[in-house]
């Protein structure tokens, strides 16, 4: 079975520009997170989704940071503009039953 | 709100010892337990987790966990490690019904195994 498939792996970007980054959750999963890992907070929920509603979106830091979730197997969060505090690997998460599967991550660069 | 704590930032081993990770959490009710762990450049795989029943939870790669209700722990364990286990240990708490889906992790525990 195909996992959470993230992309892209690796992104480096100037400050300033739009960060677009995607995620595919498991087939038949019905809710999907956004997490962010620093060496600072570690892993930071930022926004999770249940049956593609956004259900808890308090931990997106700014309005700079969007997530959408068009249909059951695609969602994309957003950063315009991307500053270098932004810097960070960008989880995509789903789950069906409480166990969350993990993508692999996007590791994004922002100079 | 509930919490996690991992009072140990890096642990070091050696090959063949046995391994206890500690994990305290803070939540008014039986939550749902979780331990996953992180290869560099992986995402995060799921050990084992604990929702209800057998306190004692078994999981993959020969690791286990115990819940203790009294202590408000669920600390990991392996009677032996192999080189291949030195990762980054998380542990999770989810919060039923419905909520366990939706979860908080600890600060994390660095592994590195001496062979």
């Amino acid at each position: 079975d195909a996992g959470v498939i993230q992309s892209p792996r690796h992104e480096v970007t100037e400050m300033g520009q739009e960060v677009t980054l995607r995620c595919k959750p498991i087939s038949g999963h019905d809710y999907l997170f956004w997490y962010r890992q620093t060496m600072m907070r570690g892993l930071e929920l930022l926004i999770y989704f249940n049956n593609n509603v956004p259900i808890d979106d308090s931990g997106m830091p700014e309005d700079r940071f969007s997530a959408k979730m068009p249909n059951a197997s695609f969602s994309t969060l957003k950063i315009q503009p991307s500053e270098p505090r932004d810097s960070a690997v960008y989880f995509c998460a789903s789950s069906v039953t409480g166990e969350l599967f993990f993508g692999e991550g996007s590791r994004l660069t922002v100079l | 709100a509930q919490s996690v704590t991992q009072p140990d930032i890096h642990i070091t081993v050696s090959e063949g010892a046995s391994l206890e990770l500690r994990c305290n959490y803070s939540y008014g009710a039986t939550p749902y337990l979780f331990w996953y762990v992180q290869s560099p450049g992986q995402g995060l795989q799921l050990l084992l987790k604990y929702f209800s029943g057998d306190t004692l939870v078994q999981g993959i790669k020969g690791f286990e966990a115990e819940f203790k209700r009294s202590q408000s722990s669920f600390n990991l364990r392996k009677p032996s490690v192999h080189w291949s286990d030195a990762a980054e240990y998380f542990c999770a708490v989810g919060t039923p019904p419905g909520g366990g889906n939706k979860l908080t992790f600890g600060t994390g525990t660095q592994l590195k195994v001496e062979l």
